[in-house]
């Protein structure tokens, strides 16, 4: 928590092709970390999240991998579709645990 | 279930106007939050409260004040509006004290001229 940064801001990908978002926090105690898409013109939505008691957790094609040691985890989607383009963001606690601090986003285009 | 609901959805101020922005929970949650979003800058908390009767600032509180009515509305006051408030404002709602799960509202598109 405290500080968290996203990579890439931007990423544009084929349908069906794999895209992959990173993040990296600052607070070593932090021990949740969701994703939450955000369609256009909507607030975001909560797609998956991790605890840190687990390196990895998979939703059908979309999948977050935490490591606790470099403090980072990723956002996975595999075979990619035209409705997954859309702003995701991460996020992780911040330091007294009350409220969430987010990612500055990354916007994924997927062309057909 | 409505979720989190917010009103205006669209809103235009002149400089030093006021304005409440309203928001309503009905999932029973503990905490709420209010969050602007502007280009490049993703989701900055403004204000939350923990629990009904507390709230407490965020990364970016100056210019804003909040009310906790009561344990379902949470509103977002701009006493003198200034163009740099001109942003999409997001209130949120979470469970108990450690659910971090948030869910949002639609937004209110606000434009300060």
């Amino acid at each position: 928590g405290e500080n968290v940064e996203q990579h890439p801001s931007t990423l544009s990908v084929q349908e069906g092709d794999s895209a992959v978002i990173k993040c990296t926090y600052s607070d070593s105690a932090s021990n949740y970390f969701p994703w939450y898409k955000q369609e256009l013109g909507k607030g975001p939505q909560l797609i998956i999240d991790i605890r840190s008691n687990v390196g990895e957790k998979k939703d059908q094609r979309i999948a977050v991998t935490l490591n606790k040691t470099a403090k980072h985890f990723s956002l996975h989607i595999t075979e990619t579709q035209p409705e997954d383009s859309a702003v995701y963001f991460c996020a992780a606690p911040n330091q007294a645990g009350t409220a969430l601090i987010f990612g500055k986003g990354t916007t994924l285009s997927v062309s057909s | 279930n409505a979720g989190v609901t917010q009103t205006p959805k669209f809103q235009v101020l002149k400089t030093g106007q006021s304005m409440t922005l309203q928001c309503a929970q009905d999932m029973n949650h503990n905490s709420m939050y209010w969050y602007r979003q502007d280009p490049g800058m993703g989701l900055r908390l403004i204000y939350y409260s923990a629990s009904e009767g507390t709230t407490d600032k965020g990364e970016v509180p100056n210019g804003y004040n909040v009310s906790r009515l009561n344990k379902r509305e949470f509103s977002l006051r701009l006493e003198s509006a200034a163009p740099s408030q001109t942003s999409v404002y997001f209130c949120a709602s979470s469970g108990s004290r450690g659910s971090y799960e948030q869910y949002f509202g639609p937004g209110t598109r606000l434009t300060v001229t």
